[in-house]
Formats: structure tokens, sequence, C-alpha cells
């Protein structure tokens, strides 16, 4: 079964960039999704499709994929950007979705 | 505005049944592929269970394949997730959730609209 890695934990300052990975093998020839979630709140989507960002999410949040890994760029970190993060995508040899295990961004 | 609003959640014996609903507004809810996906208490979501717009293709997790059953009912706007034989370790949130790909889910897209979740809690 395809198994996401993430992190479990990243810290940056305000200010300064994170950067959270997905890994697997492969990664790269599916299209990845990025999910933000705070505390006692449904998850939001912040980056589909590798790339693209949905309308209302700030340029602040890039992504990229590439061979075994993907990333979520997070630039000029605010406090408000403090919560969990999911990648996700769908495997099509078993019509299944998966998501990471998700990373907690803090912001110090 | 798009809308999903989760119903039905409680607490439920173990080997006992519970029926969600997902009542949506604010778009063509039978143009959408929907997806049920739950989360347990402090852990990562998880994805259960998907059906095509027009209900003919459904797919689910391994874990609660056999156990659960997806249905909707367009002229209700109106998703269902009928959950038997329930095991602790189904205790969780259970969120609605809007596929934005292809609507007969052969080409998935993003996960673009969540409801609030309804919590399902198992326990003796």
């Amino acid at each position: 079964s395809y198994v996401l890695t993430q992190p479990p934990s990243v810290s940056v300052a305000p200010g300064q960039t994170a950067r959270i990975t997905c890994g697997e093998n492969n990664i790269g020839s599916k299209s990845v999704h990025w999910y933000q979630q705070k505390p006692g709140q449904a998850p939001v989507l912040v980056v589909y499709d590798d790339s693209d960002r949905p309308s209302g999410i700030p340029d602040r949040f890039s992504g990229s994929n590439s061979g075994n890994t993907a990333t979520l760029t997070i630039s000029r970190v605010v406090a408000g950007d403090e919560a969990d993060y999911y990648c996700q995508v769908w495997d099509s040899s078993s019509d299944h979705w998966v998501f990471g295990g998700g990373t907690k961004l803090t912001v110090l | 505005q798009v809308h999903l609003v989760e119903s039905g959640g409680g607490v439920v014996q173990p080997g006992r049944s519970l029926r969600l609903s997902c009542a949506a507004s604010g778009f063509q809810f039978s143009g959408y592929a929907i997806h049920w996906v739950r989360q347990a208490p402090g852990k990562g979501p998880e994805w259960v269970a998907a059906i095509s717009k027009d209900g003919r293709n459904k797919y689910y997790a391994d874990s609660v394949k056999g156990r659960f059953t997806i249905s909707r009912d367009n002229s209700k706007n109106t998703l269902y997730l009928q959950m038997n034989s329930l095991r602790p370790e189904d205790t969780a949130v259970n969120y609605c959730v809007r596929d934005s790909g292809s609507s007969t889910l052969t080409n998935p897209g993003a996960f673009d609209i969540w409801g609030q979740g309804t919590m399902v809690n198992v326990s003796s």
C-alpha cells in the first residue's frame, strides 16, 4: 500500500521559510495535495496538483514535486501559519486515497 | 456559499450501527464525486469511502470494506454513510468532502470543500 512519510514536526521563526516534505517512492509521478488544519477545525486545502493554490490562499504557500519527494513551502511565515499540515495523493493502483501522517508546524 | 453539513453522529456500542448524513448546498451536488474522511482523536485524516456523481462507482478503505456503505440521493442533495458492526477503533470525527476532480472518479482531484464533521464514539 502507498505510505506517505512526513516529518512529525518543523519549527521556524517568524519571517523565515518553512519547508515540509512528503516522501514516497516515485511520488513525482502523482498529483500531491496539501491541507492545513488548525485545532478544532476541518482541514483546508492550501495547495493542489503539486503547486497550484486555491483562491484565497496567500502566495506565500507554494509546492513542488519531483522524484521521491513533494515539498510544501511557506514563505515569510507568520504566527497564523502554526498548524498541522498533511499531504495527500490518489493511489490509482488501488483506487485508495492516502494521507501523510502530518507535520506540526511551530512558529517560534 | 458552498456548504457541506454532516449529521447523525453520536455514542454507540460496539457491534451496533449508525447512519451519517451530509447535506450539500451552494453547488450542483449531482455534478461532483464526494468522499467520507475520518479523523480519530489526536490522529491525522483517514480516507474512508468515495462515491461518483451518479453513485455507480464506490470505493472503500480496507479498514471499513464490508462494514460501511456509501450512498447518495441527488434529488435531496444528500450523502450517506451506513456504518455497521462498529468497533472502538471507528471512533472519529467524520467529514464529508467534495472532490474537485473527475466526477466519475476516473481522475480524482483534491478535497476542496470539507464539512465541519460529526463525531462518532464507539464505546460500551
